[in-house]
């Protein structure tokens, strides 16, 4: 079954630290992965995502993922964090056969140190 | 519209009562979904319907919940009888077919 694995619940880091967000995938056939945000009280906002081509996708906001097929991940990554950074991050991945829909991770919520 | 929207903001209601959720798409988009996002659980999908084929309600946790979609625009979701485990923010997203999909702000529904 497809399933997307968020293993870190919560991640501190101190502004202008650099930043990496996991996660990891299961799915059968070639993905399409998406990064999310989603600050308080807000809904989810597209960071970036991939289909396919380049392995590299840069995003908004400074971001950038990395597929990694081999080991199934999508990692999400910024050289340098703003404090309004702060917010939960989710990774979904689309189901490309049937029903086109987003398997979501658990999120991961991110706090930034002044 | 500039993008999805969801109405009401937020809900509270007794257990028992029933509730509708609306979601009006971005215009254009044939897609419609439906999610739920509780407390430490993350997001769950619930429904989905593309143009006028038959909805996808594999996600739909019991025969309480229920959803329309009139004209192939807005939607409504319905939730008889609500329960206290029926708390959670209720997400629409929509797109145009297999793209990515946006979201609106979400419905808070508190069942007390």
């Amino acid at each position: 079954a497809q399933s997307v694995t968020q293993p870190d619940i919560h991640i501190t880091v101190s502004e202008g630290a650099s930043l990496e967000l996991r996660c990891n995938y299961s799915y059968g056939a070639t993905p399409y992965l998406f990064w999310y945000v989603q600050s308080p009280g807000q809904g989810l906002q597209l960071l970036l995502k991939y289909f396919s081509g380049d392995t590299l996708v840069q995003g908004i906001k400074g971001f950038e993922a990395e597929f990694k097929r081999s080991q199934s991940s999508f990692n999400l990554r910024k050289p340098s964090v703003h404090w309004s950074d702060a917010a939960e991050y989710f990774c979904a991945v689309a189901t490309t056969s049937g029903t086109y829909k987003y398997i979501f991770g658990t999120g991961t919520r991110l706090k930034v140190l002044a | 519209g500039a993008g999805v929207s969801q109405s009401p903001s937020n809900k509270v209601t007794e257990k028992g009562k029933d509730v509708e959720l609306r979601c009006d798409p971005i215009s254009g988009h044939t897609a419609l979904y439906w999610y739920r996002q509780s407390l430490g659980q993350g997001l769950e999908f619930l429904i989905y319907f593309q143009g006028n084929s038959a909805p996808d309600k594999s996600g739909l946790p019991s025969d309480r919940f229920s959803a329309e979609r009139t004209g192939g625009s807005v939607s409504t979701l319905t939730i008889q009888r609500t329960q206290q485990e029926d708390s959670a923010v209720y997400l629409c997203a929509s797109s145009s077919g297999a793209d990515t999909q946006y979201f609106g702000p979400g419905t808070r529904l508190t069942v007390l």
